[in-house]
């Protein structure tokens, strides 16, 4: 089954600079790579997404890439702000119709002011 | 739109009951809705897929007589944990994919936090 690799598992960064986080899959079939920002005890908003027959996509301060013959993709945000610490996951979408997703096991962002 | 609500937002109980946590699509159809269950600083593990007049999909390791999930209707799945113990306490989270929508957007709900005594 698909397996969905995420790092680093901790981020901290001062206000002001970038933020990369990671992952890989492995299912070749999957084409849907949305990732989500969690706050404690909240819901996952998602944040941005990309599918597979798009290279990058830009959101503002967030920006998505994704490399489908080596299977990974990437979330860059940049100019950071303390109200983006959040725990981050990224997710492939499996299953018949493409609906299911598998989530990699989460990014702890700290944005230190 | 697209919001998706869930409740009870929490839930404590005492070991043995069983308790019903349902999911709503507030303002479209999900003609398919996920389960989810989340552990403290954990990932989110697909529980199973909730389809509309049909029985649901467990993934692998999830036992359906403990986790009895039904979608009677296009706006409403409830997942009910049955004979609940301790180590079922985890944050219960339900998506849902709007009807007509391409693959893949899923809406979740706000969670509900079980926690068994």
């Amino acid at each position: 089954g698909e397996n969905v690799e995420q790092h680093p598992s901790t981020l901290s960064v001062q206000e002001g600079d970038s933020a990369v986080i990671k992952c890989t899959y492995s299912d070749s079939a999957s084409n849907y790579f949305p990732w989500y920002k969690q706050e404690l005890g909240k819901r996952p908003q998602l944040i941005i997404d990309i599918r597979s027959n798009v290279g990058e996509k830009k959101d503002q301060r967030i920006a998505v890439t994704l490399n489908k013959t080596a299977k990974h993709f990437s979330l860059h945000i940049t100019e950071t702000q303390p109200e983006d610490s959040a725990v981050y996951f990224c997710a492939a979408s499996i299953g018949e119709y493409g609906n299911k997703l598998v989530f990699g096991a989460g990014t702890i962002l700290r944005v230190k002011s | 739109g697209a919001v998706v609500s869930q409740h009870p937002s929490w839930v404590i109980c005492k070991s043995g009951t069983s308790v019903k946590i349902e999911c709503r699509s507030l303002d479209f159809q999900a003609t398919t809705m996920f389960w989810y269950r989340q552990f403290p600083k954990q990932s989110l593990m697909l529980m199973a897929t909730s389809n509309e007049g049909s029985k649901a999909t467990y993934e692998q390791g999830v036992e359906k007589d403990k986790f009895l999930i039904n979608h009677a209707s296009l706006t409403l799945s409830t997942l009910t944990v049955t004979s609940a113990h301790p180590e079922d306490s985890s944050f219960y989270i339900c998506s849902a994919i709007r009807a007509g929508d391409v693959a893949g957007e899923l809406f979740f709900g706000e969670g509900s936090r079980l926690t068994v005594l």
